[in-house]
């Protein structure tokens, strides 16, 4: 059972615009949620992460917005670049339990 | 501080056969947590290790195990390889100091089964 749905699957964006990734889950229970950016080749980095206190958090040109009665929380990133070129993941996990990823997004910032 | 490092980075094997694949975490990081990434599945937890004692474990048969040692380093074996076992191999680390613990990715294990 997917517990994180992730959309869209890919995204294309022109240099300078607005990225924006969407995942919704189902558990009430996660308490954390996580942002990962994987390149080729590599493992998945995380970029920002969010509790559910709080609906938004900004760091620099990534902006994680959480709708906890939603059940929804979406990552922006601002004035894209080519380098912002990768695959992004949701995740959310409850306290230490194991994390749940979403399916991925491939995202493409074309000049 | 150095990263989390994964040995073999590439590894090709053929069906029946077995294969082990390390995973050292970051220093001070004493959970180590497996999974398995695919284009058709996504990430997939396979399972966790703290105090070289299994924590958790994903929906994997049997074939799939680890272990850890007494410096935090794991291990993870598949026996009777299948060729659906092809993928790349994440090892992730976490300082699990209580409450909820930031995973640290490896470059991960590419695993092809022939």
């Amino acid at each position: 059972q997917q517990q994180v749905k992730q959309s869209p699957q890919s995204l294309i964006v022109q240099k300078g615009g607005i990225s924006i990734i969407n995942c919704a889950y189902e558990n009430t229970a996660f308490d954390y949620f996580p942002w990962y950016q994987q390149f080729p080749g590599k493992g998945p980095a995380l970029l920002i992460a969010i509790r559910p206190d709080v609906s938004e958090k900004k760091e620099g040109r990534f902006t994680i917005s959480f709708n906890k009665s939603a059940k929804q929380f979406s990552l922006h990133i601002m004035d894209s670049q080519p380098g912002d070129s990768a695959t992004y993941f949701c995740a959310a996990k409850i306290g230490n339990e194991k994390l749940t990823f979403g399916t991925g997004t491939r995202l493409t910032i074309i000049p | 501080k150095a990263g989390v490092t994964q040995t073999p980075r590439y590894l090709i094997k053929t069906r029946g056969q077995q294969v082990t694949l390390s995973c050292s975490p970051i220093s001070g990081h004493r959970s180590v947590s497996w999974y398995q990434q695919t284009p058709g599945q996504g990430l997939q937890f396979l399972f966790e290790y703290f105090s070289e004692t299994q924590r958790n474990k994903g929906n994997f048969p049997g074939r799939f195990s680890g272990r850890q040692f007494s410096n935090s380093r794991s291990e993870m074996n598949v026996s009777t390889l299948e060729l659906g076992d092809s993928a790349l191999y994440l090892c992730a680390s976490s300082p699990w100091q209580g409450g909820t613990d930031t995973q640290y990715f490896g470059p991960g294990t590419r695993l092809t089964v022939l």
